[in-house]
């Protein structure tokens, strides 16, 4: 089993939609949630980072964390063309500085 | 802009080179990473430095060599390389201490090896 586990997609959503990535994970000692950006070619890039249970919300993106179901989500609100990505989701690895990542969901945001 | 820089953007070796990549981190960062992400692949991990001392050594071979210097640079030395290594190779940095987790990203050096 992996440790992150995401659905790999392709994802696609209208223009203007809301576009719900999910992430699953592991290792209950996990504390800390990343989600993260990469555009094809490019760097990942930091969205939301969630430590509590509920929702955390940063302008479009809200994300969700529920550490009794092991899983954490995010929301993109009024989808534009330019969120179309792939979207990482990382955990951290309890008693260390490494994280756990996931395979990524690629997301297309349909103009 | 991370504060994450990463030299060169691109490279171009043959297999019998020697090359190194650099990163170096402009946020006071303790903690560094070196990954490596092939096409269509999840990010792997390659080493991770704290303090300037190697705490993660995941299985590299040894034709890929870490340098570690200070806390603000990290170096990847590359000598042999085969094809398969072709890939995005990218630097990471964090606090290094706990609940400062949160790594950010080089832009990545992009890797072709003939």
């Amino acid at each position: 089993q992996k440790e992150v586990e995401q659905n790999s997609g392709p994802l696609s959503v209208p223009e203007g939609a809301i576009a719900s990535l999910n992430c699953t994970y592991s290792d209950r000692g996990s504390q800390s949630f990343f989600w993260y950006r990469q555009y094809s070619g490019k760097s990942p890039e930091l969205i939301m980072s969630i430590y509590s249970n509920g929702d955390k919300e940063d302008g479009r993106f809200t994300a969700q964390l529920n550490k009794a179901s092991q899983y954490v989500s995010l929301l993109i609100r009024d989808s534009q063309p330019s969120d179309s990505a792939t979207y990482l989701c990382a955990a951290d690895v309890p008693m260390g500085n490494q994280f756990y990542f996931g395979t990524g969901t690629s997301l297309t945001v349909i103009p | 802009e991370t504060g994450v820089t990463q030299t060169p953007r691109h490279l171009v070796m043959g297999m019998t080179n020697k090359k190194s990549l650099k990163c170096e981190q402009h946020l006071g960062h303790n903690a560094m990473y070196w990954y490596k992400q092939s096409a269509k692949k999840p990010l792997e991990l390659m080493f991770v430095y704290n303090f300037k001392e190697q705490t993660e050594n995941n299985s590299v071979p040894s034709r890929f060599s870490p340098e570690c210097p200070n806390s603000s640079h990290l170096f990847l030395h590359l000598h042999t390389l085969q094809p398969e290594d072709s890939a995005l190779y990218l630097c990471a940095s964090s606090q290094g201490t706990e609940g400062e987790e949160t790594q950010y990203f080089g832009p990545g050096t992009r890797l072709l090896v003939l």
